[in-house]
């Protein structure tokens, strides 16, 4: 079975680009979420969607950031204008039965932002 | 502020030593998951307990659930070098409208 795939899996580029990350969940699950990993604040849930609504997006840093999920297997996650403080690995999971059941990662994202 | 704690945050073992890990929450859970991200890798779901005491075995992990489903506890027995890698809790907590609430995680490092 496929997995959570997510894309790119490596992305440098430099400040105040526009950065767009890439995630299509494993089929049938209708929650997904977008976590972001730094080695100074660990793992940490920006958002997340239950059949393709945002249900709680309190997790993400600003306005620069933004989510969405066109239909049940394509998220996105846009950061515009990058900065460098947004250098970090950027995971995408999906589940089904509740947002408290066992999540599956995708590889992540890992993003540069020079 | 974080709900869930885990301590140790840093575990040096010797191969073959055994090891525990913990992870605590200021309120009741109601389940506790462990997963495991090796280096370079992507957290990958080990186990799920929900019953108040709960153990539970996987080869050389026992997993184990707190009477008040406020700790949860992974002791390795054994340890080997596949060991390494960080280890997080989570847990649904009372009043985190059913999402997760991962801990900082327990950086394992194996010395041959």
């Amino acid at each position: 079975d496929a997995g959570v795939i997510q894309s790119p899996r490596h992305e440098v580029t430099e400040m105040g680009q526009e950065v767009t990350l890439r995630c299509k969940p494993i089929s049938g699950h209708d929650y997904l979420f977008w976590y972001r990993q730094t080695m100074m604040r660990g793992l940490e849930l920006l958002i997340y969607f239950n059949n393709n609504v945002p249900i709680d997006d309190s997790g993400m840093p600003e306005d620069r950031f933004s989510a969405k999920m066109p239909n049940a297997s394509f998220s996105t996650l846009k950061i515009q204008p990058s900065e460098p403080r947004d250098s970090a690995v950027y995971f995408c999971a999906s589940t089904t039965g509740g947002p408290h059941q066992p999540q599956h990662f995708g590889d992540g994202t890992r993003l540069s932002i020079l | 502020g974080q709900q869930v704690m885990q301590i140790p945050q840093y575990q040096h073992v010797q191969e073959g030593e055994d090891f525990t890990t913990y992870c605590n929450s200021s309120t009741t859970l109601s389940n506790i998951q462990w997963y495991k991200q090796r280096p370079g890798g992507h957290p990958v779901f080990l186990i799920q307990l929900v019953k108040s005491g709960e153990v539970k075995k996987q080869k050389r992990l026992t997993f184990q659930f707190g009477e008040a489903k406020k700790n949860s506890s992974l002791h390795i027995t054994a340890t080997q070098t596949t060991d390494v890698g960080t280890y997080f809790c989570a847990g649904r907590t009372t009043d985190s409208w059913g999402k997760l609430q991962f801990g900082a995680g327990t950086q394992v490092v194996v010395t041959p």
